[in-house]
């Protein structure tokens, strides 16, 4: 059982939003940064949103983030065949010592 | 264009010991922490341990408290993972990161390599 709740699985048409959840407490999300990274099958995660919201540079505008209190969202908007993959959330844990991940949310373009 | 080239990884027996390398390019390696974590494949992602920019200062998972050592030499822009006591729940494609930021002990990872396959079994 993960340090940080997601949804297992989102869905969406060509076009529509998705909205990912992600729930903590206040040792993770509550007192630190949330990050969100990107897994296509087969390949390494590539960091998509840090620090609650921002995106690096090459990510498109599509995607957006936000924190609130102990939970954070990732929203894609006009999905993509492209955007089939598992998202993670991320933050670094005061109890821990360490960062803790949520298991993850596959997104799967109906 | 920053490169992570993950090596070392390979079948182990259980009880064995390995040591994991990153090689690092295409930015100041001295001026960024950097991370290992690790994926059950098929599963989702774990954290394994952080080290400081200068190495003075490590992290790691309880899973791995004790038997894990992170390492890195700035003089060669490498970081390492030593393993020890490896069992079955060790198996796991292990990736270097790196920081997003100079300086910083918990900024995301904005940078990852291709992984390396560790399989600990008989």
């Amino acid at each position: 059982q993960s340090v940080l709740t997601q949804p297992p699985s989102a869905s969406g048409a060509p076009g529509q939003r998705v909205t990912i959840s992600c729930s903590g407490s206040s040792s993770n999300i509550g007192s630190n940064n949330v990050n969100w990274y990107q897994q296509v099958p087969g390949t390494a995660p590539k960091l998509l949103i840090y620090t609650n919201d921002q995106r690096p540079s090459g990510i498109p505008d599509r995607f957006s983030a936000s924190k609130s209190g102990t939970s954070a969202s990732l929203a894609i908007s006009g999905l993509q065949s492209e955007d089939e993959a598992d998202y993670y959330c991320a933050a670094w844990d005061d109890s821990l010592n360490g960062f803790v991940f949520g298991l993850g949310t596959n997104v799967a373009i109906l | 264009e920053v490169q992570l080239v993950e090596s070392g990884g390979t079948v182990v027996q259980p009880g064995g010991s390995l040591r994991l390398s990153c090689a690092a390019s295409g930015f100041k390696f001295e001026s960024y922490s950097m991370e290992w974590v690790r994926q059950v494949p098929g599963k989702t992602l774990e954290w394994v341990s952080l080290i400081s920019w200068g190495g003075l200062t490590t992290y790691y998972a309880g899973s791995v408290e004790g038997r894990f050592t992170i390492s890195r030499d700035n003089s060669r822009n490498s970081l390492y993972l030593h393993m020890r006591s490896l069992t079955s729940e060790d198996t796991a494609i292990y990736y270097c990161t790196k920081a997003a930021r100079q300086l910083s002990l918990r900024a995301a990872a904005d940078s990852w390599g291709q992984g390396t396959l560790v399989t600990v079994s008989s």
